[in-house]
């Protein structure tokens, strides 16, 4: 256990729905980061907040849409996503002036 | 951007051997470098860390080198395990920011009993 729980663990959704990940800190980190693991790709950031506010979008397609209402909690909304977007996504936090990051277990998503 | 390589991506080892796992980067800013390890089902998790301003590090079995002027670093795990199996994942980040770091591709070590 990390201290970052995300839910759900396992998602099968189709090209047309919506849903949302979840993601919970209980360490008072002020950071808090989404990444996506494909199949035989590395790791890719995909949205940073810094104190609730976003920082940093990699070039994420619109159909994923984040959200930070405070500094323990974010998602990541889903809507008309496509097969490649079939996943692994990865919530992390870390604490601004501190070196580690610490990783929830993932949401595994497959888009069918 | 930073552009981080990761070799080998396989690497199998008997029980007691020892492992290397090889990193470069690209942008020479780039001054805190973590590696991390990915079980199965789980998130990667912190195993060991170095910054630019030290050469090396050690922690029991496993050790990280940095070469700063070749941009290399280096993961050394000595007397591997079976439970060392796991994927792991060298990355390259610019100070403070832990969580923005570029990773490497991966290696998926398997130690044989």
């Amino acid at each position: 256990e990390t201290g970052v729980t995300q839910t759900p663990r396992h998602l099968v959704m189709g090209m047309t729905n919506k849903k949302s990940l979840k993601c919970e800190q209980h360490l008072g980190h002020n950071a808090m980061y989404w990444y996506k693991q494909s199949a035989k790709k590395p790791l890719e950031l995909m949205f940073v907040y810094n104190f609730k506010e976003q920082t940093e979008n990699n070039s994420v397609p619109s159909r994923f849409s984040p959200e930070c209402p405070n500094s323990s909690h974010l998602f990541l909304h889903l809507h008309t996503l496509q097969p490649e977007d079939s996943a692994l996504y990865l919530c992390a936090s870390s604490q601004e002036g501190f070196t580690e990051a610490f990783f929830g277990q993932g949401t595994r998503l497959t888009v069918v | 951007g930073e552009n981080v390589e990761q070799h080998p991506s396989t690497l199998s080892v008997q029980e007691g051997d020892s492992a290397v796992i090889k990193c470069t980067y690209s942008d020479s800013a780039s001054n805190y470098f973590p590696w991390y390890k990915q079980e199965l089902g789980k998130g990667p998790q912190l195993i060991i860390d170095i910054r630019s301003n030290v050469g090396e590090k050690k922690d029991q079995r496993i050790a990280v080198t940095l070469n700063k002027t070749a941009k290399h670093f280096s993961l050394h795990i000595t007397e591997t395990q079976p439970e060392d199996s796991a994927v792991y994942f060298c990355a390259a980040s610019i100070n403070t920011n832990a969580g923005k770091s570029t990773f490497g591709d991966g290696t998926t070590l398997t130690v044989k009993p």
